[in-house]
C-alpha cells in the first residue's frame, strides 16, 4: 500500500534552517506529483508548495517563496522541503502529500503522510 | 487570490442525522473544488474530488454537489466515525494556490 513517512521536523530559531523528508513507497514515485502542506497548531490547513512528477514544473504559496524548495529524488523515492530564514509563522505540522493522478498535477491529495512537527522558537 | 469560506465553523449532530456544510468561494472556480475529513491527531483524508467524484473507498452517504461559487458536502446519515473536522479546497488556479477553507468541526450533539 502506499506509504508516505515524513522526518526532520523538530525545534529550531527564527531564522534557522531544516530539512524535511518524506520517504514514498508502495507506488511508483516517479511518475507522480508531490505536495507539502501545512497546518499550524488548532488551525486550518495550507498548501506549501508542489513538484512534478519530473521536477521541471515547481510552485510555492507567497509565504514561503525565497524561503523553502522543494525537490525530489526518484532514486531514493524521497520528497524534500528545505526551509531557511524561518519564521515563528512557519510553526507547524508539514504534511507531504501524493497527488492523486500520474503524469500531471490535480491538487488532488490522495495520501498524505503522518506529518512532522516543525517548532519555531527562540 | 481566491478565498474559500465554509459554513457554518461548527456543528452539533446526532447520530443519523443528516448534514450539510457549505463552502463558498470568492470566484468562480468551475467544479474545482475537493473535501477533505480529518480526525483529531491524523492526517486529512480525500473524501470527494471534482466537486461530486467520491474518492474511492468513501462511504455513499457523503456527497458533493455544486459548481461556480457554492458548493456543499452532505452526510446523508452520520455515524459514529464521522465526527471529524471538513476542509473544503479549490484548485482552480495556474499557477497553483489550492487555497483551503477554514474547516467545520463536526461534534456529537
Amino acid at each position: 500500500q502506499v506509504q508516505l513517512v515524513e522526518s526532520g521536523g523538530g525545534v529550531v530559531q527564527p531564522g534557522g534552517s531544516l530539512r524535511l523528508s518524506c520517504a514514498a513507497s508502495g507506488f511508483t514515485f516517479s511518475i507522480y506529483g508531490m505536495h507539502w502542506v501545512r497546518q499550524a497548531p488548532d488551525k486550518g490547513l495550507e498548501w506549501v508548495a508542489v513538484i512534478s512528477y519530473d521536477g521541471s514544473n515547481i510552485y510555492y504559496t507567497d509565504s514561503v517563496k525565497g524561503r523553502f524548495t522543494i525537490s525530489r529524488d526518484k532514486s531514493k523515492n524521497t520528497l524534500f522541503l528545505q526551509m531557511n530564514s524561518l519564521r515563528v509563522e512557519d510553526t507547524a505540522m508539514y504534511y507531504c502529500a501524493k497527488d492523486k493522478v500520474r503524469a500531471t498535477v490535480t491538487g488532488w491529495f490522495d495520501p498524505w503522510g503522518q506529518g512532522t512537527l516543525v517548532t519555531v522558537s527562540s | 487570490d481566491i478565498q474559500m469560506t465554509q459554513s457554518p465553523s461548527s456543528l452539533s449532530a446526532s447520530v443519523g442525522d443528516r448534514v450539510t456544510i457549505t463552502c463558498r468561494s470568492s470566484q468562480s472556480i468551475s467544479r474545482s473544488l475537493n473535501w477533505y475529513q480529518q480526525k483529531p491527531g491524523r492526517a486529512p483524508k480525500l473524501l470527494i474530488y471534482a466537486a461530486s467524484t467520491l474518492q474511492s473507498g468513501v462511504p455513499s452517504r457523503f456527497t458533493g454537489s455544486g459548481s461556480g461559487t457554492d458548493f456543499t458536502l452532505t452526510i446523508s446519515s452520520l455515524q459514529p466515525e464521522d465526527f471529524a473536522t471538513y476542509y473544503c479546497q479549490q484548485t482552480h488556479n495556474t499557477p497553483p494556490e489550492y487555497t483551503f477553507g477554514q474547516g467545520t468541526k463536526l461534534e456529537i450533539k
